[in-house]
């Protein structure tokens, strides 16, 4: 499975926007990017996925980098709510092989100051 | 809407004991899939049903634990005898059919402390 690399943990103040990074350098053609996040004490939740072009929908941002290997997740404005755990995966679009399953590696730990 | 329903919520169990998981998928939903979250190994997949059919249960640990989906909307994990290690919160999770990237919808978690 192609990997992602996302930094350990990172801040934000409320209010400002947050930039989360992932670098897939090994991502294939036929990958989806998919962010999840999960906050304390809950499952894990989806966020937004995308192949190749930026993504927008009422919780974040997929900016993708032209040749895919790398993207970000914005948050617009983050919230004491928005702080949790945020998981990049990658998943194969094709119907066959693993691609229902979600590997989830350490993810971003993110830190909203009030 | 509801949405992915575990029980019990916390289990607390003596080593060598019977645990039962319980995971009521969201309605409609024909995929289902049980993860296990530990500090040391983070979230891990156990096994997957797609429409009532156990399609791959390579992270299963080992013959200790046994999973079911007698229908759509119940399935069990089950883990027998149980030991410290197993310790964890389980998860529950459940996809609607269509595409296989569909995203999945996960259930609040039962967090399972063996003695």
């Amino acid at each position: 499975d192609a990997k992602t690399t996302q930094p350990n943990s990172m801040e934000s103040n409320e209010e400002e926007p947050v930039h989360l990074p992932c670098n897939h350098s090994t991502i294939s053609g036929t990958d989806y990017i998919h962010w999840y996040r999960q906050l304390p004490s809950q499952g894990p939740e989806y966020v937004i996925h995308g192949l190749t072009s930026n993504v927008n929908n009422r919780m974040a941002s997929l900016a993708i980098a032209e040749d895919r290997k790398s993207s970000t997740l914005i948050l617009h404005r983050a919230t004491l709510r928005d702080a949790a755990v945020y998981y990049c995966i990658l998943r194969d679009v094709h119907s066959g092989g693993s691609n229902y399953k979600l590997t989830f590696g350490k993810g971003t730990l993110l830190t909203v100051n009030p | 809407d509801a949405g992915v329903i575990q029980s019990p919520r916390h289990e607390v169990t003596e080593m060598g004991q019977e645990v039962t998981l319980r995971c009521k998928p969201i309605s409609g939903h024909n995929s289902l899939f049980w993860y296990r979250q530990t500090m040391m190994r983070g979230l891990e997949l156990l096994i997957y049903f797609n429409n009532n059919v156990p399609i791959d249960d390579s992270g299963m640990p080992e013959d200790r634990f046994s999973a079911k989906m007698p229908n759509a909307s119940f399935s069990t994990l089950k883990i027998q005898p149980s030991e410290p290690r197993d310790s964890a919160v389980y998860f529950c999770a459940s996809s609607p059919p269509g595409a296989s990237y569909n995203e999945q919808f996960f259930g609040p978690g039962t967090r399972l402390t063996v003695l």
